[in-house]
């Protein structure tokens, strides 16, 4: 069984739609999560930390639920420029050792 | 951004041939990675450092080695590469301690295609 999981998707939605990932962990110990976002043919970037309490960045909600270890991110409004894919990062019982999910892709349509 | 140089940024090289690709960062940050990064397998760890000379395995760390022998460099070598060794490798930073975990940033990445 993989550390993380995530549905690959394509997620297509048009623009100005909500839309939500979910991603599963097996690790209960893990204590840190985050969601990256990466471009075509480069390098992942840190999109939010998720918190226990779950968090908010404009657009962007992240939510952890640490009974059925899962964490979300829901993305409103949708921009054709939040076309990425979106990688679910989770610590293991090693604070500094991570995993990746294989990601999920938006495709923001006009 | 985070300072994460890699180098070289494309590579191809035939398969028996040592390869060595260097991560350089200007954050003084504790702990640096090698990932690899294939179709359909996301981001899997092949070796990471928590400081100078200290080193660890990470899930797909057959076929290659790593040092630090400063702060600011982590080195990547695949002795003697193979086909199945083709893929981009990102070196990632963070300033986490023994206890406690903070964010990675990554570099621009390496595409290396053994032939």
């Amino acid at each position: 069984r993989k550390e993380v999981e995530q549905d690959p998707g394509p997620f297509n939605v048009p623009e100005g739609a909500t839309v939500a990932f979910n991603c599963t962990y097996s690790n209960s110990a893990s204590q840190s999560f985050f969601w990256y976002r990466q471009d075509c043919r480069k390098e992942p970037k840190l999109l939010m930390s998720v918190y226990s309490s779950g968090n908010e960045d404009g657009r962007f909600t992240a939510q952890l639920n640490r009974a059925s270890q899962y964490i979300s991110l829901l993305i409103r409004d949708s921009k054709l420029s939040d076309s990425a894919t979106y990688l679910c990062v989770v610590n293991s019982n090693n604070f500094n050792k991570f995993y990746f999910g294989s990601g999920t892709k938006l495709n923001v349509k006009p | 951004d985070a300072g994460i140089t890699q180098s070289p940024r494309h590579k191809v090289t035939e398969t028996g041939t040592p390869v060595t690709l260097r991560c350089h960062q200007t954050e003084n940050h504790r702990y640096m990675y090698w990932y690899r990064q294939d179709p359909g397998h996301g981001l899997r760890l092949i070796h990471y450092s928590y400081g100078v000379k200290d080193t660890d395995k990470g899930e797909v760390s057959d076929g290659y080695s790593v040092s630090r022998s400063k702060t600011e460099d982590f080195l990547l070598t695949l002795e003697s590469a193979t086909s199945s060794q083709t893929s981009v490798y990102f070196c990632a930073i963070s300033e986490g301690t023994f206890r406690v975990s903070y964010e990675q940033y990554f570099g621009p990445g390496t595409r290396l295609t053994v032939t």
